[in-house]
């Protein structure tokens, strides 16, 4: 299976700064297709997962600039400026491109 | 507007089957893939499996031997079988729809709560 680790497990940030997680995975998530099935989502406290990126870089619907993916191969960034409130909650990454699909142990958004 | 709905018991003995069923609205299951995720209390996301718009169907191999995922396209509903449970089983049963390419979940159910005990 693909093992995702995140890092941090936990940030602290103030309301309009910026943070970045990083995701690496134990082997490439190029598809035979070419194409790199790896997302972002967050799941806000009681909530289910809501997608925020996704095949590595493209941000879903109604998801804000602020939020921005990147990377390649193994290694990944979710980049959050500007902070907001709403923003709080964990954040995870997700694997598409072998099975199993599998995701990294999430990274804790909380204020500081 | 795309909905998923999970209905299922909250309470399962050890050793008993959980029986879990999705029920979709704003797509179809014959044009997009749907898996179920599940999630201990306070843990990570684990993905158990899924079943193709064509109606065939993968799993986790981990859980392979205990599954079973099936639909009806007439009710656009999806289902989750699962036997043998044991108590570690317990968690929120999300179904996610499969976004246009394929390998992420661009929608997701409430989840529904599932506790193994006696």
């Amino acid at each position: 299976d693909v093992v995702m680790t995140q890092t941090p497990v936990s940030l602290s940030v103030s309301l309009g700064g910026q943070v970045s997680i990083s995701c690496r995975s134990s082997q490439s998530l190029v598809h035979n297709n070419g194409n790199t099935y790896l997302s972002w989502y967050l799941q806000k406290p009681g909530q289910s997962p809501q997608l925020l990126i996704y095949k590595v870089s493209n941000r879903f619907s109604g998801i804000s600039d602020r939020f921005s993916g990147s990377g390649s191969g193994t290694d990944f960034t979710l980049k959050i400026s500007r902070v907001e409130p709403d923003d709080l909650g964990v954040y995870y990454c997700g694997q598409g491109t072998q099975y199993p699909y599998t995701f990294g142990a999430g990274t804790k958004l909380e204020l500081k | 507007q795309v909905r998923l709905k999970e209905s299922g018991p909250r309470l399962v003995q050890p050793s008993q089957t959980l029986s879990v069923t999705c029920t979709v609205s704003g797509f179809s299951v014959t044009s997009y893939h749907v898996s179920w995720v599940r999630q201990p209390p306070g843990k990570g996301l684990e993905w158990v499996g899924a079943i193709w718009k064509g109606g065939s169907t993968d799993y986790n191999s981990a859980l392979k031997s205990r599954l079973s995922i099936s639909r009806d396209t007439s009710k656009n509903q999806v289902f989750l079988k699962m036997n043998s449970l044991q108590t570690d089983d317990t968690g929120t049963y999300y179904c996610a729809k499969h976004g246009n390419w394929g390998g992420y979940f661009d929608y997701w159910g409430q989840g529904v709560m599932v506790t193994v005990s006696s």
